[in-house]
């Protein structure tokens, strides 16, 4: 089993639609959460942090269970700047280093 | 705009050849990593470093090999290239912080 598992995808929205990810992770130890975006041929950039609390920044929403082990990223009124691939990311092991998921492709259409 | 510069940003070479893949990042930040991504596939993490002198494999195996002798520098080579190293090679940096910085990656292919 993938440490980091998310939607396959690809999710193929109009603009002004609203979307959502889901992520879940299999060790429970794992300390931190992120979403990523990556552009096509392009490296990952961070989108935001996951708090235990849910935390939003402007059209986006992210949600962290812990216990069912699972995260959430909500993109509300779609841009078509959003096409890209979410990564979700958990910090663990014994190093506290990243553990990227497969990513979910998002391509918004107007 | 993070300061993490990769060269070259692409690379076709054949096999058996010693490349090496530069990484430099002007942040000053003690954390370094190397990541192998295949297209459409997740980011795994082949190196990492937490300072000069320190170095260590991460959770894919690799058959390359890592330096630190200056915080600003992150080179990674391959001694004999294969097909089977084919891929996208993407080195980070972080200071104190979880965000990590990427570089623009390089993008390598061995025929």
């Amino acid at each position: 089993r993938k440490e980091v598992e998310q939607d396959p995808g690809p999710f193929n929205v109009p603009e002004g639609a609203t979307v959502a990810f889901n992520c879940t992770y299999s060790n429970s130890a794992s300390q931190s959460f992120f979403w990523y975006r990556q552009d096509c041929r392009k490296e990952p950039k961070l989108l935001m942090s996951v708090y235990s609390s849910g935390n939003e920044d402007g059209r986006f929403t992210a949600q962290l269970n812990r216990a069912s082990q699972y995260i959430s990223l909500l993109i509300r009124d779609s841009k078509l700047s959003d096409s890209a691939t979410y990564l979700c990311v958990a910090r663990g092991g014994s190093q506290g280093n990243l553990i990227f998921g497969k990513g979910t492709k998002l391509s918004v259409k107007p | 705009e993070a300061d993490i510069y990769q060269t070259p940003r692409y690379l076709v070479i054949g096999t058996g050849k010693k490349i090496t893949l530069e990484c430099s990042q002007t942040m000053g930040h003690d954390k370094m990593y190397w990541y192998q991504q295949d297209p459409g596939m997740e980011l795994h993490l082949i190196h990492y470093s937490y300072g000069v002198n320190s170095t260590e494999k991460g959770d894919l195996s690799s058959e390359s090999t890592v330096s630190r002798i200056r915080t600003e520098h992150f080179p990674l080579t391959l001694e004999s290239a294969r097909p089977s190293h084919t891929s996208q090679y993407l080195c980070a940096s972080r200071d104190s912080g979880y965000e990590q910085y990427f570089g623009p990656g390089t993008r390598l292919t061995v025929t």
